[in-house]
């Protein structure tokens, strides 16, 4: 099984519209959840650490299910700017910080 | 607002010869790391710094991977010796002491081992 598993899309979707990635890892003892989008050959950028209680940052909104070990990220009202992919990353507890990442949804936003 | 930086953008080498990637790191950061994307797959960690050593690294950080922190700016990856397959995209990243250990990306350097 996969550390970190993703839907890796593409996801095509109308500026506006509300859309949902999942991602499941495997390793319980994971500490720390994030989502990063990545643009065509450009580095990852950090869009939002995910909480056990969930978080909310504008349009964006990221749950944590610990027992399913289970990451989500909603769009609300989304824009071309969004077209990106989304990387669903984990941190391992102890060791050296290392991140673990998913292979990434392709998110396109048309008009 | 502060970012990781990178040089060279790009660097074309021939199998066999050493490369040094060179990273700057945000000031007040305490850990640093390199990660690779090799084209079209998912990023990888290679390996983790702190406090002038060596925290975990990987299976593919062998005997032909280096790093240094030969100032207290720079942060190097020396590649000893290129193979074809070390062609990727490099990433340093740098996160700075706190329970979620946020790690920020520089842009990369674009390796490409002819």
């Amino acid at each position: 099984r996969k550390e970190v598993e993703q839907d890796p899309g593409p996801f095509n979707v109308p500026e506006g519209a509300t859309v949902a990635f999942n991602c499941t890892y495997s390793n319980s003892a994971s500490q720390s959840f994030f989502w990063y989008r990545q643009d065509c050959r450009k580095e990852p950028k950090l869009l939002m650490s995910v909480y056990s209680s969930g978080n909310e940052d504008g349009r964006f909104t990221a749950q944590l299910n610990r027992a399913s070990q289970y990451i989500s990220l909603l769009i609300r009202d989304s824009k071309l700017s969004d077209s990106a992919t989304y990387l669903c990353v984990v941190l391992r507890a102890g060791g050296g910080n290392k991140l673990t990442f998913g292979t990434g949804t392709q998110l396109k936003v048309e008009l | 607002e502060p970012e990781v930086t990178q040089t060279p953008s790009h660097q074309v080498t021939q199998m066999g010869q050493e490369v040094i990637l060179r990273c700057v790191p945000i000031s007040n950061h305490l850990y640093f790391y390199w990660y690779r994307q090799i084209l079209g797959q998912k990023v990888e960690f290679l390996v983790s710094f702190y406090n002038n050593e060596i925290s975990e690294k990987s299976e593919i950080f062998d005997d032909q991977f280096s790093v240094e922190r030969p100032d207290g700016s720079n942060f190097t990856l020396k590649i000893r010796s290129t193979k074809l397959e070390d062609s990727a995209m490099y990433f340093c990243a740098s996160s700075e002491l706190g329970t979620l250990y946020e790690q920020y990306f520089g842009p990369g350097t674009r390796l490409t081992v002819t």
